[in-house]
């Protein structure tokens, strides 16, 4: 079973409000992502980190922000939700190179978001 | 970049086999996964191909031919509980020092039936 948590699992939130989800992982991993994901859709990386103070942008824009301050903790900041935003936000991890042959990433529950 | 196409949908009986493909286009692959998504939920990770050739585990099997950029997932003796979304991801060779990124396909919605 994966140690990867989010909080909150539900938001419902007003337009203009500036949100935090949150993402902590208890295995160590250097790796970390954000995906979003709306239903019955693919999922799309908007941004990753492959360690402390590294973060970049995914394939998917997103006026989303991310920070990487502490291994296990990898938050995601929108400064001001539009209805736009609405959608499933799923964080991942992974172990570097030398620890699994499959250095798979493992999922957290996802905070699925609607703004009004 | 990576193009993966997957069938959007498929319906199988309880109790039969079920064969999910998935086709991709990459510019340097570097591994093949298979997830499973429940509604609602979180993916979970099901097989890893990085080699020509058939991985199986248990009732669930993962084929790979990189020559022809195609896997597929088999699914034996389906339960009713299968029913999920399943989803094909591949892994790019990193350019840099940035592996383990993954582009996944639309994932294929799996009903079992009775």
């Amino acid at each position: 079973e994966a140690d990867i948590y989010q909080t909150p699992r539900y938001l419902v939130i007003g337009t203009g409000k500036k949100i935090t989800l949150e993402c902590s992982q208890t295995m160590g991993h250097d790796k970390m992502y954000w995906y979003q994901q709306d239903p019955g859709m693919e999922l799309h990386l908007i941004h990753y980190s492959y360690g402390v103070n590294s973060t970049e942008k995914g394939d998917l824009s997103s006026e989303s922000t991310v920070s990487r301050i502490r291994t296990e903790h990898f938050p995601l900041t929108l400064e001001s939700a539009r209805p736009s935003h609405t959608s499933q936000y799923l964080c991942a991890s992974a172990a570097s190179g030398g620890e699994s042959s499959y250095n798979e990433q493992f999922f957290g529950p996802g905070t699925r978001l609607t703004v009004l | 970049g990576q193009n993966i196409d997957q069938p959007t949908e498929m319906t199988a009986t309880e109790g039969a086999i079920v064969q999910i493909n998935c086709t991709y286009q990459t510019s340097g692959f570097n591994g093949l996964f298979w997830y499973q998504q429940h509604a609602g939920e979180a993916p979970t990770f099901l097989s890893y191909n990085v080699l020509d050739g058939l991985e199986e585990k248990g009732r669930f099997s993962s084929f790979l031919s990189r020559s022809k950029g195609y896997s597929y997932l088999l699914l034996k003796e389906l339960q009713m509980k299968d029913s999920a979304s399943y989803l094909c991801a591949v892994r790019e060779r990193p350019t840099y020092n940035a592996g383990n990124m993954l582009t996944f396909g639309g994932g294929t919605r799996l009903m079992v039936k009775p």
